[in-house]
C-alpha cells in the first residue's frame, strides 16, 4: 500500500523565521510528488517534482526531491502570517494510465506576528 | 481562465438520503478525479475519470459512484448517506490525464449528514 508521511504534524514559528517541512514516501512505481497549500478551502498547487536534485523555487518557497532516499522537503524563508496553512504532500504512483494521488496528513504551519 | 468549479458548495442532508455533487474541470482538462477529506482520514482518493471512463477507484463502498460527461464535466453520487459521509468532497482536474501534468483542485463541496 502506498504511504506518504509528513513531519512535523504542526509547527509554530514567528514572522521572519525559515521553516523546513518534510515528506517521505513509500510507493510503487513513483511518478511525481506534489506540494499543496491548503487554507480553509481548496488545496492550492505549489510544486510538482519528478526529478531528483532539481530545486524548484517560487518566491520564498522552494522544494527538492530525493528519489534515492524517498523524500522531499519544502522550505519557506522569511515566513509571513499569510503562510499560515496546512501544507500537503502528495505522491502520484503508477496505476496503469489512471491518475491518483496519495496524500500525507499535512503539516499545520502557524506563523505568529 | 476559470478554475475547477464545484457545486453546490455547502449542503446538509439527512441519513438515508442521496446526494449528487457536480464538478466542471478547467477548460481543456479531460481527467477529473474526486477526493474525500475528513479530519480523521485526511484526503482520500475516490475515483478518476478520463474521456467518460472510470480508470481507477479508491477503497470506498459501492454507495459512492460517479460519471463523466462528454464535455468532461463530472458528477459524483453518494446513496444511502451515513453520518460518516460528512466531509469536504474535492474535485481535481488535469490536462490530458497523464503523469507530468499538474493536478488542480476545486474549492470543494461541504457535505453535512445529520
Amino acid at each position: 500500500e502506498d504511504k506518504v508521511v509528513q513531519s512535523p504534524l504542526s509547527l509554530v514559528v514567528h514572522e521572519g523565521d525559515t521553516v523546513t517541512l518534510n515528506c517521505s514516501y513509500e510507493v510503487t512505481n513513483f511518478r511525481s510528488l506534489l506540494w499543496y497549500k491548503q487554507e480553509k478551502k481548496a488545496p492550492t498547487f505549489l510544486f510538482m517534482l519528478t526529478s531528483s536534485g532539481i530545486e524548484k523555487k517560487s518566491g520564498r518557497l522552494s522544494s527538492i526531491l530525493d528519489k534515492k532516499e524517498l523524500f522531499s522537503i519544502l522550505n519557506i524563508t522569511a515566513t509571513q502570517t499569510g503562510d499560515s496553512a496546512v501544507y500537503l504532500c502528495a505522491v502520484e504512483a503508477s496505476s496503469g494510465s489512471a491518475r491518483q494521488l496519495t496524500f500525507g496528513s499535512g503539516t499545520q504551519l502557524t506563523v505568529l506576528p | 481562465k476559470a478554475g475547477v468549479t464545484q457545486t453546490p458548495r455547502y449542503l446538509i442532508k439527512t441519513r438515508g438520503q442521496q446526494v449528487t455533487l457536480s464538478c466542471s474541470p478547467i477548460s481543456g482538462h479531460r481527467s477529473v478525479s474526486w477526493y474525500q477529506q475528513t479530519p480523521g482520514q485526511g484526503l482520500q482518493f475516490l475515483f478518476e475519470y478520463f474521456s467518460e471512463t472510470q480508470r481507477n477507484k479508491g477503497n470506498f463502498p459501492g454507495r459512492f459512484s460517479g460519471r463523466q460527461f462528454s464535455n468532461s464535466r463530472s458528477e459524483m453520487n453518494v446513496s444511502t448517506l451515513e453520518l460518516g459521509d460528512s466531509a469536504l468532497y474535492l474535485c481535481a482536474s488535469s490536462r490530458a490525464g497523464v503523469s507530468g501534468n499538474t493536478i488542480y483542485f476545486g474549492e470543494g463541496s461541504w457535505l453535512t449528514v445529520v
